[in-house]
């Protein structure tokens, strides 16, 4: 299994352009999330699935579009880029967050996005 | 609303002293609390949860936690610091929904010889 993927590694974005960040899963989890990380704010959620066709919005959701056609892709959509998104961001995916033991959330290596 | 808070954005040891990164948490459910690790440039890597049971939870590279509900606590400790050790921690909680994680701003752990 390659677990989680991310593409790409590294983008550099012209304030207002456009961008799709890909995560794809080979895991068959239910759930995936999209975060991001900042140097002194931890990881924010995003936006977040619980299956295809179902998203839901997260703590920082403003600025940001996500789809969920297939259980195996969630991608991110930067309609209009800002300087205030520029971060790294993670995707992650579970089975679910609960008792029964598939409770871990696997993350995928991250993308650098800087927005100049 | 579930929350986390870590207490001590940077914490300094010796190599072969205790670590002790605390973190509380506010849930309107009962939690499931995980702690994460994520080393320079690197993704995270999932150190120990709690979801129900033993309230003390061992994880990778020695570490544990306690799950403190009348604290409202799960601090992460471990008995001696090793170079190796030098990271960034995070502390989460799953939300509401159970679907995602909420996690704390992170606290750097450095560690001297």
């Amino acid at each position: 299994n390659a677990g989680v993927t991310q593409t790409p590694k590294f983008q550099v974005l012209k304030t207002g352009q456009s961008m799709t960040l890909q995560c794809a899963q080979d895991m068959n989890h239910e759930y995936m999330s999209w975060y991001r990380q900042d140097p002194g704010m931890g990881l924010r959620l995003i936006h977040y699935s619980v299956g295809a066709g179902i998203t839901d919005q997260g703590e920082v959701p403003n600025g940001y579009n996500v789809s969920r056609s297939t259980t195996e892709d969630f991608p991110l959509r930067l309609l209009s880029a800002a300087p205030s998104q520029t971060s790294v961001y993670f995707c992650a995916s579970s089975y679910s967050i609960d008792s029964n033991g598939h409770s871990e959330q696997y993350f995928g290596p991250g993308t650098r996005l800087t927005v100049t | 609303a579930q929350s986390v808070t870590q207490l001590g954005s940077h914490v300094s040891v010796s190599e072969g002293a205790l670590v002790l990164l605390r973190c509380n948490y506010s849930s309107s459910v009962p939690p499931y609390l995980f702690w994460y690790v994520q080393y320079p440039n690197q993704g995270l890597q999932l150190l120990l949860k709690y979801t129900t049971g033993a309230t003390l939870v061992k994880g990778i590279n020695g570490f544990e936690a306690e799950f403190k509900k009348s604290e409202t606590s799960f601090h992460l400790t471990k008995p001696s610091a090793h170079m190796s050790d030098a990271a960034e921690y995070f502390c989460a909680v799953s939300n509401q929904a159970g679907t995602a994680l909420i996690f704390g701003k992170g606290t750097t752990l450095s560690v001297s010889s």
